[in-house]
């Protein structure tokens, strides 16, 4: 499939190691922040939400973490697989259905 | 069930030429939402639809853009007199109502207009 993005800012890891991938937002009033995935020649595909009165949220693999402070949202993948490789994008809801999307980062993970 | 669906997968079109997308969303789901993601870029809301409330069509770039949902299922997105900057990936989304933090995303038309 065709890249959905050349001029993304570029994370490599090895396979195995942790990945961190990093967003700043400018609304501090928006409600929820959420991590989408998207490979290449999809559409993107939610992995994990954070609310705003949250700091830290875990699922499975992957942790949101969420600075109000210094409007900064953080995605942690633990033991990168080589199927964690795609462009990832951050959101934010302000208040209804609303959503907008950060210009998201490519995870490229060396086998 | 299938989850959402798009048509055409591709379009490619003329300057000057109108151009409708569709969009199917997920059985069920009352929200429904279009976005544009052009090479290199991140995703553009575009506007949305949710149930019978009025559809916030902020995010639509100009009046020669618009968008239909029907029988609060299908949906259409209408582009009139396409010009070479409409060409992107029309990306539909789709939502339960009350988790709408969670959107499912079709596969995208690929749009381009020559």
């Amino acid at each position: 499939g065709e890249s959905v993005g050349l001029h993304l800012p570029t994370l490599s890891v090895q396979e195995g190691d942790n990945s961190i991938i990093n967003c700043a937002y400018s609304n501090s009033a928006s409600d929820y922040f959420i991590w989408y995935k998207q490979e290449s020649g999809k559409g993107p595909q939610f992995i994990i939400d954070i609310r705003s009165n949250m700091d830290k949220r875990q699922g499975q693999r992957v942790t949101v973490l969420l600075n109000k402070t210094v409007k900064h949202l953080s995605l942690q993948i633990a033991a990168t697989q080589p199927g964690d490789s795609a462009v990832y994008f951050c959101a934010e809801l302000t208040g209804g259905f609303k959503t907008i999307f950060g210009a998201g980062t490519r995870l490229f993970v060396k086998a | 069930g299938a989850g959402v669906s798009q048509s055409p997968s591709n379009k490619v079109t003329e300057k000057g030429k109108d151009v409708e997308l569709r969009c199917d969303p997920i059985s069920g789901h009352t929200a429904l939402y279009w976005y544009r993601q052009s090479l290199g870029q991140g995703l553009e809301f575009l506007i949305y639809f949710q149930g019978n409330s009025a559809p916030d069509k902020s995010g639509l770039p100009s009046d020669r853009f618009s968008a239909e949902r029907t029988g609060g299922s299908v949906s259409t997105l209408t582009i009139q007199r396409t010009q070479q900057e409409d060409s992107a990936v029309y990306l539909c989304a789709s939502s339960l109502e009350f988790t709408y933090n969670e959107q499912f995303f079709g596969p995208g038309t690929r749009l381009t207009v020559l």
